[in-house]
């Protein structure tokens, strides 16, 4: 059974840091694209970023680009999401979903709230 | 970036009747190279995680119900639910992903009548 577990959400100050991880299993973690879509309380979907199989492609969406770094590592299974100079738009559930185009699994999520 | 206008907002449909819910993108998804739309469609139920339904605008994936259908090419799409069961009350987006960033649709939120 496919399995995405997220950690790392929390409570920050605006301009603060964190770190999301994304725990794998049931499946092989380096044979996929994997993403980050994010949902801010009561509202939408937003993709975030994705990284290729290898770690060699990733992409992001311009409201995130230059903050936010997605990483992965094969060996230990896991995707990660570096967030720097956190900003209150940026408060959200961030789920890690699989899939290189369509996303056909995902994670429970993990909240992430910045306020002062 | 790719825009991706849903409609309604909302929707309220009996049990045992059909929904359906549009999507429109701003500039074609469609690929001529493979002829895939590269548009998937995803419910989502209170507290818990988006779940993909239908990928390249008309497949369903493994597990999901018949009664759940999609349609379309190029710009204009549509998930149509043929009989409505009280699971089936959720919120549906589209996505496109045809180029980045994969942009979603708003959502609609499907009640029963």
């Amino acid at each position: 059974e496919v399995q995405l577990v997220e950690s790392g959400g929390g409570l920050v100050q605006p301009g603060g840091s964190l770190r999301l991880s994304c725990a794998a299993s049931g499946f092989t973690f380096s044979s996929y694209w994997m993403n980050w879509v994010r949902q801010a309380p009561g509202k939408g979907l937003e993709w975030v970023a994705n990284i290729k199989q290898d770690g060699s492609e990733e992409h992001y969406v311009d409201s995130v680009k230059g903050r936010f770094t997605i990483s992965r590592d094969n060996a230990k299974n896991s995707l990660y999401l570096q967030m720097n100079s956190l900003r209150a738009e940026d408060t959200a559930v961030y789920y890690c979903a699989r899939g290189y185009r369509q996303s056909d699994s995902w994670g429970q999520g993990t909240l992430v709230t910045v306020s002062s | 970036d790719i825009v991706m206008t849903q409609s309604p907002d909302s929707l309220a449909v009996s049990l045992g009747e059909r929904a359906t819910i549009n999507c429109k993108s701003s500039q074609s998804v469609l690929y001529s190279s493979n002829n895939k739309n590269y548009l998937g469609w995803y419910q989502q139920k209170p507290g818990q995680p988006p779940k993909s339904l239908i990928y390249w605008a008309s497949t369903r994936e493994s597990g999901v119900p018949e009664r759940f259908s999609g349609s379309g090419s190029g710009t204009d799409f549509t998930l149509t639910i043929s009989s409505l069961q009280a699971e089936d009350v959720a919120v549906y987006y589209c996505q496109q992903y045809y180029s980045t960033p994969y942009t979603f649709g708003q959502g609609t939120k499907l009640e029963i009548k």
